[in-house]
């Protein structure tokens, strides 16, 4: 299996629910990434890391909790989400998070749903 | 702070009809300048990177331009299957890639 794998595709929880995302890179990149993705809007970097150690985390609200237990695995923890988290999340990798002229390589997404 | 911004915001075409999607950007020490294509209900995938004003780059109907405020996003004799949402990313000084909003094209048989 190649690229950047995302389960689930589709996810609908209440607001008091728990749940977690997952990503798999099979690239043997060093950088991984989450995205938050609205209609109309840019894409939203929510976290980063490098070699497995967070290095950015653009203000995103505490209820989401990022996980890398390796440079292969990416996750979001999710928990007392609200309706305006709606949205699909995306998570890329790139070789590294440094050499910033190599693009970023994305999943499909998690298509995620809040009642 | 990066800025990338992208027009037409949508764009419909017939079949055939050539035309040009435009990113313009102001993103400090620029590194990469990136073109994605994205369909729905799918993550964005990767077109070209552009490194240098004047640099161009095709692949089948599609040719990327880069200039030193801007990029061009070129098709040629568009197809159905070209309809799709067109992302444009800047990088820079600051490692992390700046988004535009898309430009969403919809080409008619």
């Amino acid at each position: 299996e190649t690229g950047v794998t995302q389960t689930p595709r589709h996810l609908v929880m209440g607001m008091t629910n728990k749940k977690s995302l997952k990503c798999e890179q099979h690239l043997g990149h060093n950088a991984m990434y989450w995205y938050k993705q609205s209609a109309k809007k840019p894409l939203e970097l929510m976290f980063v890391y490098s070699l497995e150690e967070r290095v950015e985390n653009n203000s995103v609200p505490s209820r989401f909790s990022p996980e890398c237990p390796n440079s292969s695995h990416l996750f979001l923890h999710l928990h007392t989400l609200q309706p305006e988290d709606s949205a699909l999340y995306l998570c890329a990798s790139s070789q590294d998070m440094t050499a910033n002229d190599q693009p970023q390589h994305f999943g499909d997404g998690t298509r995620l749903s809040i009642l | 702070e990066d800025q990338v911004t992208q027009s037409p915001e949508a764009l419909r075409l017939q079949e055939g009809e050539s035309s040009s999607l435009n990113c313009s950007y102001t993103v400090s020490g620029l590194r990469g300048l990136f073109w994605y294509r994205q369909d729905p209900g799918k993550g964005p995938e990767f077109l070209f990177t552009l490194y240098s004003a004047g640099e161009e780059k095709e692949k089948e109907r599609l040719k990327a331009t880069l200039t030193k405020k801007e990029s061009f996003l070129h098709i040629t004799a568009p197809k159905p299957e070209d309809s799709a949402t067109y992302l444009c990313a800047g990088s820079g000084g600051s490692y992390i890639p700046t988004f535009g909003r898309g430009t969403s094209l919809i080409v008619h048989p």
